[in-house]
């Protein structure tokens, strides 16, 4: 099952202009993770952002996390046409008592961007 | 630094075949995950092995199944297959699979099961 959701499901824009994401999930999680994925690629890794932390940048993106309303939102500042890509959000929830440690990433749908020149 | 190797790439098998997917993380990686993409369910967690053990298994049937080595590459494999398995399946590497540790992924094998 899909513990994020994540809004709009698409995004057109021109290049130059800001471009906003948005990530909502369910549980309580000990980290959350965005990835770009460009058409029939693998997963590349963004940003991660702990539960702790409330705001991260890299580079053009900005990533900010408010556990009190279980979302998370990725910003990228003066996009480009090489943006244009699917942008998921993943969340690492804490472990539960039947589960043993290890990593398990639970993805949102994603957003596809499209950035044109 | 090498990244995550996933061979093959591309792959046609025919329904009730089997298939093994092959997995190289990054080095020093320890824990390596497997994920299945598709259009209908997304992404979804196969399972996750640290040295060589099973740590997590996702809500998948028995016909998927996988194993780490001892130099932690790994390998996937789906017996039986069905149209339904045809997918994009990820795999990613981390370097103890603890939470906080960035998982890093692959290109991934596209499977069509026709």
């Amino acid at each position: 099952s899909q513990q994020g959701e994540e809004d709009p499901q698409a995004l057109s824009i021109q290049e130059g202009e800001n471009a906003t994401m948005n990530c909502s999930y369910k549980t309580s999680i000990n980290n959350l993770q965005w990835y770009r994925q460009n058409s029939g690629r693998g997963l590349v890794h963004l940003i991660l952002i702990r539960s702790n932390e409330r705001e991260k940048h890299s580079g053009r993106l900005r990533v900010t996390l408010d556990t009190s309303k279980k979302s998370s939102s990725l910003l990228i500042t003066a996009s480009r046409a090489a943006d244009t890509a699917s942008y998921f959000c993943a969340t690492d929830a804490p472990f539960s008592l039947w589960e043993t440690s290890g990593s398990r990433l639970t993805f949102g749908e994603g957003t596809q961007l499209t950035v044109n020149p | 630094k090498a990244g995550v190797t996933q061979t093959p790439r591309y792959l046609i098998k025919t329904r009730g075949q089997q298939v093994t997917l092959s997995c190289s993380p990054i080095s020093g990686h320890r824990s390596v995950s497997w994920y299945q993409q598709t259009p209908g369910q997304g992404l979804q967690f196969l399972f996750e092995y640290f040295s060589e053990t099973q740590r997590n298994k996702g809500n998948f049937p028995g016909r998927f199944s996988g194993r780490q080595f001892s130099n932690s590459r790994s390998e996937m494999n789906v017996s039986t297959l069905e149209l339904g398995d045809s997918a994009l399946y990820l795999c990613a590497s981390s370097l103890r699979g603890y939470s906080g540790n960035t998982i890093y992924f692959g290109e991934g094998s596209w499977l069509t099961v026709v």
